[in-house]
Formats: structure tokens, sequence, C-alpha cells
């Protein structure tokens, strides 16, 4: 199992529903991470959490650290939201290896 | 400046070649690293530099060869690949123990023929 677990793998929805992506953990970690992947490979971090939620736009990432869980929530979602969710958690200050979930690509359709 | 600069975009080599990936940032970060990605499939960590040295080795194979010459550059050498090494090569930086966002590169697209 690995220690980081993300749902769904794929996800398909229409030009303007709201979006929701979790991520699970087993690991005891400093901070989680969300990243954006488009195809053309460069990866843009989107979030770094330590607790509570944070707001960029129409992006919203939550985490419960007791329950080991993130989710990353686009609200009125735009085709150019396209892309791979990577969510990847960093175990503990002072090791900086990031643990990675194994992605979701989402699809949105005009 | 929020860049991490990769060249070059693209490389394909011979299994005989020598050639090399370079990353460079300009953020004052201290921590550098390298990830390779397969097609559809996360990053894996290669190497981590923190303050110029070596930190993390994840065992990889010696046929690629990090250095760091200085805080801003960090460079991939690599040597006597494997068609199988064909991959996404990233580089990305971060400050070093704050737990701060991490920037990543665009990737350097490796083919070895």
């Amino acid at each position: 199992k690995n220690e980081v677990e993300q749902s769904p793998q794929n996800l398909t929805a229409q030009e303007g529903e709201f979006i929701t992506i979790n991520c699970s953990y087993s690991v005891g970690i400093s901070a989680l991470h969300w990243l954006q992947q488009h195809p053309g490979g460069g990866i843009v971090s989107l979030f770094m959490l330590s607790s509570g939620k944070k707001k960029h736009g129409r992006l919203i990432a939550t985490i419960n650290i007791q329950e080991k869980h993130s989710s990353l929530h686009i609200t009125a979602s735009h085709p150019r939201d396209s892309a791979v969710y990577i969510c990847a958690a960093r175990v503990y200050f002072g090791n900086e290896k990031l643990t990675f979930g194994t992605g979701t690509r989402l699809t949105i359709i005009p | 400046d929020t860049e991490v600069t990769q060249t070059p975009k693209h490389l394909v080599m011979g299994m005989t070649n020598k050639k090399s990936l370079k990353c460079e940032q300009h953020m004052g970060h201290r921590a550098m690293y390298w990830y390779k990605q397969k097609a559809k499939k996360p990053p894996e960590l290669m190497f981590v530099y923190s303050y110029e040295k070596l930190s993390i080795n994840e065992s990889v194979p010696s046929r690629f060869s990090p250095e760091c010459p200085n805080s801003s550059l960090l460079n991939l050498h690599l040597h006597a690949l494997q068609p199988e090494d064909s991959a996404l090569y990233l580089c990305a930086s971060s400050q070093w123990g704050t737990g701060d966002t991490i920037y990543f590169g665009e990737g350097s697209w490796l083919t070895v023929v």
C-alpha cells in the first residue's frame, strides 16, 4: 500500500462543476503539497498545508491532520483546469523528501 | 523571480554519449532536487542537495552523476545510459528545513536511443 493515496485516479466533469480530489496518507507529515502538472511536463505548486484550509482564486485546499486526509476543491471548473493533480507529503522538517500520490487526471469538458 | 530554469528542454542521446542536464534558480534556495518521472507515474526522487552538499541519493545508478557547483546551479551528468532511462527529468528547489513551498522547473525530456 502506498503511503500517499489519491482518489479518484481519473475524473471527467462538465465545465462549471465543483471538483473534489482526495488525498489520504499513512505517515506522519510536517506538510502536504498540492501540485498541478500540465501535459507539457512542468509542475506548479498550488498549496502547501500543515493545518486548516487555504484558498487561492477558485482553488481551495483543506487538511485534517487527525484523520490524515486532505482535499483539493475547484469551484466553477474550466477546461484550463484540465491537468494532473498530485498530492505530496513532506515527511518531517529537516528531511526534504516528498512522498507523492499517484495523481488524479482531471478533464473538464466545455 | 520564482523560476527554476532547466536546459535543455529536449535531449536525445545514444547509449555511449555523455551529456548533462542543467538547472538554475535565483531564489536563494539552499535545497535543490532531481526527480525522474516516467509517463503517467508520479515523480521519483533521485538526489537532494542541501547547502551544495549531497544529502540524499536514492540509490541511483552511477551512470547518473549529480553536481552542485554553487547555490544557484545543479547539474545532472549522464553517461552510458540505457533506453529505460528515457523519462522527464525535473529539477526543483526550496528553502531547507522550513517546510516552504517547493518550486519545479519545466523539466528536460530525455530520450536514450
